[in-house]
């Protein structure tokens, strides 16, 4: 699977939009990005998936960019129980482990 | 979404017992599951892939004779930590995969073990 690299940390106040940020520039064009979160001594908890076209759902939206090799996770109205360690991976899917790097420590504060 | 069960959530055992953890899809079947293992401050390695009906494939560097993996149904996998020492303590947290559309991966709550 392709690596992907994150920011170690960042914050953003309560109620804005936090921006996190990932590279997965040797990404293959069968490789989904995946998104996940650990909360403390929690498993992690999936967010979203995308492929190419940009994804929505009631947690948060994925924009990728068209050549695929960055990606953003948008939490629209951060509370402080978004913050966790988020994780960005890219896999084929189906039956495809899942290799975690390091994630990025968002912090919301209030 | 889907839900994934591990049993116990804590667990203590003295060094030299073996201790078993339960990881259950609650309601879909999984053919496939994952068990990680998390050091505090670190992010999760994986340990080892489980197939429904056939042996476990493990990751390299992790031993399959102490870490024993049996997944003999489509909802429950177990991981029995054999002959635990100190160095064992860990939280260990699996993950079942979905059948079906693009296979996701949902997770246990973890359960962490501490080896006295």
């Amino acid at each position: 699977d392709a690596k992907t690299t994150q920011p170690t940390s960042m914050d953003c106040a309560e109620g804005r939009a936090a921006n996190l940020p990932c590279n997965h520039s040797t990404i293959s064009g069968n490789e989904y990005v995946y998104w996940y979160r650990q909360i403390h001594s929690q498993g992690p908890q999936y967010i979203i998936h995308g492929l190419k076209n940009n994804e929505t759902n009631e947690m948060a939206s994925l924009i990728i960019t068209e050549d695929r090799k960055s990606s953003t996770l948008i939490l629209p109205h951060a509370t402080l129980r978004d913050t966790a360690v988020y994780y960005c991976i890219v896999s084929t899917g189906a039956n495809s482990k899942l290799t975690f790097g390091k994630g990025i420590t968002l912090s919301v504060r209030p | 979404g889907a839900v994934v069960s591990q049993h116990p959530s804590r667990v203590i055992c003295k060094s030299g017992t073996s201790v078993k953890i339960e990881c259950r899809s609650l309601d879909f079947q999984a053919t496939t599951m994952f068990w990680y293992r998390q050091f505090p401050k670190q992010s999760l390695m994986l340990m080892a892939t489980s197939n429904e009906g056939s042996k476990a494939t493990y990751e390299q560097g992790v031993e399959k004779d102490k870490f024993l993996i049996n997944h003999a149904s489509l909802t429950l996998s177990t991981l029995t930590v054999t002959s635990a020492h100190p160095e064992d303590s860990s939280f260990y947290i699996c993950s079942a995969l979905t059948t079906g559309g693009t296979g996701e991966l949902f997770f246990g709550e973890g359960s962490r073990l501490t080896v006295l």
